[in-house]
């Protein structure tokens, strides 16, 4: 079965550069959801898409945005970027019905020298 | 807000032990609760999935129940194996927004090492 699809898996970038991950859902799945995992930590919320309107917000910096495209798929732009924002990150799916749950991707491992 | 706690954090036992992981939770107004395996730095992999009108979910040598009233799930693993040895993460959906839209809380994890 098809799975969340992240891309790249890794990504090294400096200070002060962009990057931009990508996400591509579970077919038929209309929901995203973008999650950063510090090192040690666990999975922190940022922000999701329902529709390709964003349905809720987290702890997501200015410097980041994100938008969901017609084709369901996600990017996730980040500018300005810091050491600490060296971390993975997750995009997970979901189908807006009851007792859907959010399948996740194996992840973007973002490291900024 | 809901917090979600892990206990405990780390934990060592025996090649084919019996053990059980906590997760408590703050608020009881859950969509539902699941429980991922993350080996380190790779993704995370859903384990069991338990729906707030579920007690338990069983599959293979694991076992998650949910008790909503007082905010606690545990995870048992049968007979662990060294291939056990990993992070287990329990994570909680609140009930949808009317945005549709609903995120996961996770807590910290139980790191597992299970010695040949």
């Amino acid at each position: 079965a098809a799975g969340v699809i992240q891309s790249p898996r890794h990504l090294i970038k400096e200070k002060r550069e962009t990057a931009t991950l990508k996400c591509y859902p579970i077919p038929r799945h209309d929901t995203v959801y973008w999650y950063q995992q510090g090192p040690g930590q666990d999975p922190q919320f940022l922000i999701s898409f329902y529709e390709k309107m964003q349905s809720d917000k987290g702890s997501i910096p200015d410097r980041f945005s994100a938008q969901q495209f017609s084709d369901y798929h996600s990017e996730l732009n980040m500018s300005s970027l810091e050491l600490g924002d060296s971390a993975l990150y997750f995009c997970a799916s979901s189908l807006r019905e009851l007792n859907t749950e959010a399948f996740f991707g194996q992840g973007t491992r973002l490291t900024v020298v | 807000k809901q917090e979600v706690t892990q206990i405990p954090a780390a934990l060592s036992v025996p090649e084919g032990e019996n053990l059980v992981l906590n997760c408590s939770f703050t608020d009881s107004a859950i969509y539902n609760l699941q429980w991922f395996r993350q080996d380190p730095g790779k993704g995370l992999t859903s384990l069991l999935l338990i729906q707030s009108s579920q007690r338990e979910q069983t599959s293979g040598r694991l076992n998650a129940s949910l008790d909503k009233s007082s905010g606690r799930s545990t995870l048992y693993i049968a007979a662990s194996q060294p291939g056990d040895s990993a992070t287990y993460l329990c994570a909680v959906s609140p009930l949808p927004l009317n945005t549709g839209g609903f995120k996961t809380i996770f807590g910290a994890g139980t790191r597992l090492f299970v010695k040949a």
